[in-house]
This record gives structure tokens, C-alpha cells and sequence, in this order.
């Protein structure tokens, strides 16, 4: 299995541009996750899915868009790219819920200058 | 309200010396407590997780962490630390119960360092 697979790797975009962030999973998980992870801040959850075509609001989902079309994929779209957006962001996925143990991709580094 | 809090930014420790990188936790009811590890440039890995039952829970790599209950914390220890620990480690809380509206709190992460 390949777990949890995140492209790109890094990115930069300028302000006010567009982009989306890919997550696939192939280990058939219910749940899937995007956090960001900023300096002292530890991880904020963004959006998270509790199956195909559910999707619900976490900490910080202001700017950001998801969507569930299929169990496996859970891209997150930045409508309008800002300089607070500039974070490391980790897609996870997980087979029943939070309380089960999350399975971490390995992350998209994006920059907006 | 879900909170976590690591006191420490960083823990430095010699190779072979116990380590212990502490967390406490604030939650509604009992809580499902974790730790994830971060190497370098990659995501986290789970080490452990406490629900229930035993206050001292063994995971990965060695680690071990204790739930003490009416000091709300979670602290992770190691009795013989390794250069390869060096990382940066989270201590995560979710309380039982919570359905779909309870959510995973991440602290902030406390960067081990392990001298030779």
C-alpha cells in the first residue's frame, strides 16, 4: 500500500492565485483530514471528510475548499491564495474517525508571496 | 473546551539517558489521548494511544507513556534514549463520546534533541 499520497511537494504562488492540493489514500479509510502546521502552533484542523460526499468545517477552514467525490481522493482548493495562508499542509486519513490512529501524508510545503 | 498543552519547546537529553517529553490535556469526560512523531521533512507517525484500562501504555520505537488521571497528563517516556529519537513530537486529545463534533487537538510539539 502506498498510504497516504500528497502532491505537490512544495509550492510557491503568488497572492490572489488559485490551486489545488491533492490527497489519495489506498487504504479504503472513512475519515480524511487537512491540517495545516505552523511554527509554535502545533497541527489546525482545516476540513475533514467523514466519507464520500460529507465534508464539514474544522478550526480554520476560512479560504480553503474540499470535496468528496470517492473514498480514496480529498483535494483541498485554495479559492484566493494570501500570505497567512503560507504553512506546511498534511492530508490524513483514518478508518473509523479521530479516534482511531491517523495515517499522515507527507505534506505539501506552499509559500505565497 | 479540547486543549493540550506541551510546556517544554524543547527537551534535550543524552544518548542512553531516560527521556520524558510531558503533556497535559484539558477535556469534557475521558479523553482519548495520543502521541504522533515527526522526523525530519515528513509527516507524523502514531506511537501510542491511551482509552482505557492501563495507565501505562507501550508503543513504538521503545516509547512508553503514563495517563495519570487527576493530574490530567500524558507524558512520554523512553528509559534509554537514542540519537535517532531526535524529532519533533505531538501529544493529541480527543474526549470519548464526542461523535462527529469532537475533534483531534494537537499541542504545539516539543522538539527532542539526543546528544551522543
Amino acid at each position: 500500500n502506498a498510504g497516504v499520497t500528497q502532491t505537490p511537494k512544495f509550492q510557491v504562488l503568488k497572492t490572489g492565485q488559485s490551486m489545488t492540493l491533492q490527497c489519495a489514500q489506498d487504504m479504503n479509510h472513512e475519515y480524511m483530514s487537512w491540517y495545516r502546521q505552523d511554527p509554535g502552533m502545533g497541527l489546525r484542523l482545516i476540513h475533514y471528510s467523514v466519507g464520500a460526499g460529507i465534508t464539514d468545517q474544522g478550526e480554520v477552514p476560512n479560504g480553503y475548499n474540499v470535496s468528496r467525490s470517492t473514498t480514496e481522493d480529498f483535494p483541498l482548493r485554495l479559492l484566493s491564495a494570501a500570505p497567512s495562508q503560507t504553512s506546511v499542509y498534511f492530508c490524513a486519513s483514518s478508518y473509523r474517525g479521530f479516534s482511531y490512529e491517523q495515517y499522515f501524508g507527507p505534506g505539501t510545503r506552499l509559500t505565497v508571496t | 473546551a479540547q486543549s493540550v498543552a506541551q510546556p517544554e519547546d524543547q527537551v534535550n537529553v543524552a544518548e542512553g539517558n531516560p527521556l520524558t517529553v510531558k503533556c497535559t490535556y484539558s477535556v469534557s469526560g475521558n479523553p482519548y489521548l495520543f502521541w504522533y512523531v515527526q522526523y525530519p521533512n515528513r509527516g507524523l507517525q502514531f506511537l501510542l494511544k491511551y482509552i482505557t484500562g492501563d495507565n501505562l501504555v507501550k508503543g513504538s520505537y521503545g516509547f512508553e507513556a503514563e495517563f495519570n488521571k487527576s493530574q490530567t497528563s500524558f507524558h512520554l517516556k523512553k528509559p534509554s534514549a537514542l540519537v535517532s529519537d531526535s524529532a519533533l513530537y505531538f501529544c493529541a486529545v480527543r474526549a470519548h463520546g464526542s461523535g462527529n463534533t469532537g475533534k483531534l487537538i494537537f499541542g504545539q510539539g516539543t522538539t527532542l534533541q539526543v546528544k551522543p
